[in-house]
């Protein structure tokens, strides 16, 4: 099963635009990460955010993370058609298990 | 380049046959995580080694089997292939470190006729 959800599945919009994906997580995390993957390719890692934290950015990406209500968003600003991927997010538990368990994704398409 | 290694890139085979598929992590990460994506899905956690030690397991059938060698590299058994085990296999390697990212392989995409 899931850890997490991505939502929306599916997301288009034009060049220029704002971006936001929202995850939603089952259990208490040490931390969440946000990754890429283009079509077919491995998952490349954008960002990390503690359980303790509540805001990041990392150049025209930035992560907001509540853990009340178990759930994180991803704002990509002034997307480029470079940006159309797949987005996951990613829980780990800590612990011994350590397990990376990933949300089903969220697929951007970035119109020129 | 992640660093991560998987071998082979595309695999095509019968059903009932049966495959290995090979990892090598990036250097000096112990664990090596597996997972499997279906078309068009999102990735299915299959099983957790750190430094040779089963850590986890998670949606992987008894067909699969895998296991990590002393060099670190590890492998991944699929037995009695079925059509439906058509699927993107990924390997990613992660650090010890306490907020350690995951670097992904290419994938080998397994194609079950």
């Amino acid at each position: 099963s899931q850890q997490g959800e991505e939502d929306p599945q599916a997301l288009s919009i034009q060049e220029g635009e704002n971006a936001t994906m929202n995850c939603s997580y089952k259990t208490s995390i040490n931390n969440l990460q946000w990754y890429r993957q283009n079509s077919g390719r491995g998952l490349v890692h954008l960002i990390l955010i503690r359980s303790n934290e509540r805001e990041k950015h990392s150049g025209r990406l930035r992560v907001t993370l509540d853990t009340s209500k178990k759930s994180s968003s991803l704002l990509i600003t002034a997307s480029r058609a470079a940006d159309t991927a797949s987005y996951f997010c990613a829980t780990d538990s800590g612990g011994g298990r350590r397990a990376l368990t990933f949300g089903s994704g969220t697929r951007l398409q970035v119109q020129p | 380049d992640s660093g991560v290694t998987q071998t082979p890139k595309h695999l095509i085979t019968a059903t009932g046959q049966r495959v290995t598929l090979r990892c090598s992590p990036r250097s000096g990460d112990l664990s090596v995580y597996w997972y499997q994506q279906s078309l068009d899905q999102g990735l299915q956690f299959l099983i957790h080694y750190y430094n040779g030690e089963e850590r986890a397991k998670g949606n992987i059938l008894e067909r699969f089997s895998a296991q990590q060698f002393p060099d670190l590299h590890s492998e991944l058994n699929l037995s009695s292939l079925e059509l439906g085990d058509s699927a993107l296999y990924f390997c990613a390697s992660r650090a010890v470190a306490r907020d350690a990212e995951a670097f992904f392989g290419q994938g080998t995409r397994l194609t079950v006729v």
